[in-house]
């Protein structure tokens, strides 16, 4: 499951710092929106959703904005852990449909 | 909490070879799904199953992919004959509830052709 990254996007924090992670989607028809987190050497990994109908959703740690006017995504994550460590991406699926749509992805840093 | 077993983990094999790659729920679901991971291409959708029956084949990149889902506890992906480009890493995952973008992931076979 390692996610070799090369011409990942990347965003280094200081441990401690809350994180933005951003990402732009395509359809507009989208309605459903999920960030995922790889960690080196597993398969993706749940963290939050939102519906089109939402502009905000707030789980453990994790803030999720989104933006439909521009297609934007993001996820807060505050008080970043070395834990935190892994690949984000956000996907995108619409009208029910179960083929979600996954971006790039972008690698986060924790800096001691 | 992985949602599948996946096998093997590893694998390496020349071109021409026939590679199997298994996948077995090890909780309830209704769907199941296969992707392939590439550096250059991300995560794709290559199969997925509603109660074991394919539903949309059309990101398997062409016939020499095969995928079966015999029962609710067992599929595989079949690469017949494989080729370099086939390298990457090929996920299973599945779907507890319906209409939720909640997968859970197995860790993954990476896949090596030479």
């Amino acid at each position: 499951g390692e996610n070799v990254g090369l011409h990942l996007p990347t965003l280094s924090v200081q441990e401690g710092d809350n994180s933005i992670i951003n990402c732009a989607y395509s359809n507009s028809a989208s309605d459903y929106f999920i960030w995922y987190k790889q960690e080196s050497g597993k398969g993706p990994q749940f963290i939050i959703d939102i519906r089109s109908n939402m502009d905000k959703r707030q789980g453990q740690r994790v803030t999720v904005l989104l933006n439909k006017t521009v297609k934007h995504l993001s996820l807060q994550i505050a008080a970043t852990q070395p834990g935190d460590s892994a690949v984000y991406f956000c996907a995108e699926n619409f009208q029910g449909a179960q083929k979600l749509v996954f971006g790039q992805g972008t690698r986060l840093t924790i800096n001691p | 909490d992985a949602g599948v077993i996946q096998s093997p983990r590893h694998e390496v094999t020349e071109m021409g070879q026939e590679v199997t790659l298994r996948c077995k729920p090890i909780s309830g679901h209704n769907s199941l799904f296969w992707y392939r991971q590439t550096m250059m291409r991300g995560l794709e959708l290559l199969i997925y199953f509603n109660n074991n029956v394919p539903i949309d084949d059309s990101g398997m990149p062409e016939d020499r992919f095969s995928a079966k889902m015999p029962n609710a506890s067992f599929s595989t992906l079949k690469i017949q004959p494989s080729e370099p480009r086939d390298s990457a890493v090929y996920f299973c995952a599945i779907a507890r509830l319906a209409g939720t973008g909640e997968l859970f992931f197995g860790e993954g076979s990476r896949l090596t052709v030479l």
